[in-house]
């Protein structure tokens, strides 16, 4: 069965680069059916798109971070990752990887149990 | 963007009860072509990722029991439990997916009265 664990760093200081990883087990992440998703979650708060990524390297991103965001896969381990550059204590996040459902617009049927990001010094 | 309002904020029903969850969205998310709307409904603990419930605005997802349904059509939807039940507790939220960026609502708080 399918599963998603996001790992990185819990801290990360203002103004720095914030790295994820995203591994996906029991399977392939070079689907030719799915795609494969950042989300984030500000404690307390609701959820928010950051960007897909398919196996092939397009990308899509939230305009509202595009300019700080990038979004890689590594088919070969099997992982995609995300970075978001020039970070504030606005990003401070539960950060989830998942799966769109059945294609690029759909939902989001699968997903990673999350990670915690606090951005501070 | 488009803009997903739910309504209640949080909502207290009484286990066996019917609870009714409601959904706007800023702008039609049917699309006429394939006559589907674009919506979808997720469920989430405390401590857990989301869960998807529904897609297509009312399609089950698989092993999600049936007490749990979805309607509406446009710009308006519901999502309905039809018997509370004590493992229902969470807070539950609709996204659009009919454009991009995918948008959520704010969430609805279920509990127990």
């Amino acid at each position: 069965q399918l599963q998603l664990q996001e790992s990185g760093p819990g801290l990360v200081k203002p103004s720095e680069t914030l790295s994820l990883t995203c591994s996906v087990s029991g399977g392939s992440i070079a689907s030719t059916t799915y795609y494969w998703v950042w989300i984030r979650q500000p404690p307390g708060k609701g959820l928010k798109w950051i960007g897909t990524i398919y196996y092939s390297g397009s990308t899509y991103y939230n305009p509202s971070l595009q300019s700080r965001v990038t979004i890689s896969v590594d088919t070969s381990k099997n992982q995609f990752s995300l970075r978001l550059s020039s970070v504030t204590a606005a990003d401070t996040a539960v950060y989830y990887c998942a799966r769109h459902r059945a294609g690029l617009w759909d939902t989001f049927d699968l997903w990673g149990q999350g990670t915690m990001v606090t951005v501070s010094s | 963007d488009i803009v997903m309002t739910q309504s209640p904020d949080s909502l207290d029903v009484s286990l066996g009860e019917r609870a009714t969850i409601n959904c706007k969205s800023s702008q039609s998310i049917l699309y006429t072509s394939t006559n589907k709307n674009y919506l979808g409904w997720y469920q989430q603990k405390p401590g857990q990722p989301p869960k998807l419930l529904i897609y297509w605005a009312s399609t089950r997802e698989s092993g999600v029991p049936d007490r749990f349904s979805g309607s509406g059509a446009g710009t308006d939807f519901t999502l309905t439990i039809s018997s509370l039940q004590a493992e229902d507790v969470a807070v539950y939220y609709c996204q659009q997916y009919f454009s991009t960026p995918p948008t959520f609502g704010q969430g609805t708080k279920v509990e127990i009265k």
